[in-house]
């Protein structure tokens, strides 16, 4: 299916392990980015990719590690879970350049860090 | 530091009214803005987006108003719909990144 999709939408998790969320999209896109939603701080931009092995830091990167081998995919991973990590985890794309500069978000990775 | 701001964490409107969402933000750089709208359990939807050159864009139902010298912008809707009811984030981008800053969204309640 043509889309934007992120593996699980459901993680539960302990203290200390290591954890690996999925985001892989079809359009190749440019552009792909992984952020977190809390309550009262909205989005949050963890890590960018511009294109295929390149990446940079967003606003709250400690604690997650990315790649990008391949334009469609973006794994997030989380190297030692720790509770402040539980959140919403959505991964997002876009073209680089275009008519207007929007993101086609993923349903989201709820994962919880027990 | 929050560069772009939603003060009102949640508002309800009648059936039929203008919705009026708004969004401050303080990064002079930001040339295009973005309203995402977020249904529970699913990813933001874009909704309607302005330009920096402009000060209004209308869809159907939905206008974004900028005012720069303000450094605000709203996003109107009107009439509003039950199925209006919605997180809407404000989103703004400034020229040399492709990345957008959210704010920290408004939940709207449309009631019958």
């Amino acid at each position: 299916d043509a889309g934007i999709t992120q593996s699980p939408r459901y993680k539960i998790t302990e203290t200390g392990r290591q954890v690996t969320l999925m985001c892989h999209q079809t359009w190749s896109h440019s552009y792909m980015f992984w952020y977190r939603q809390d309550l009262g701080h909205g989005l949050r931009l963890i890590y960018y990719s511009a294109a295929a092995d390149i990446t940079d830091k967003g606003e709250v990167p400690d604690g997650y590690v990315v790649s990008r081998s391949k334009t469609e995919n973006f794994p997030l991973t989380l190297e030692s879970a720790t509770r402040s990590q539980t959140s919403v985890y959505f991964c997002a794309s876009s073209e680089s350049g275009g008519r207007y500069y929007g993101y086609t978000f993923g349903s989201g990775t709820r994962l919880t860090v027990v | 530091d929050q560069q772009v701001k939603q003060n009102s964490p949640s508002l309800s409107v009648q059936e039929g009214r203008i919705s009026i969402l708004n969004c401050d933000y303080t990064n002079s750089m930001f040339d295009y803005f973005l309203w995402y709208k977020k249904y529970p359990a699913e990813g933001p939807t874009f909704l309607i987006s302005i330009s920096s050159i402009k000060d209004k864009n209308e869809d159907g139902r939905f206008t974004v108003f900028l005012n720069k010298s303000a450094k605000h912008l709203s996003l109107h809707i009107v009439p509003s719909q039950p199925g209006d009811s919605a997180v809407y984030f404000c989103a703004a981008r400034s020229g040399t990144a492709s990345k957008l800053t959210f704010g920290t969204g408004t939940r709207l309640q449309v009631t019958l």
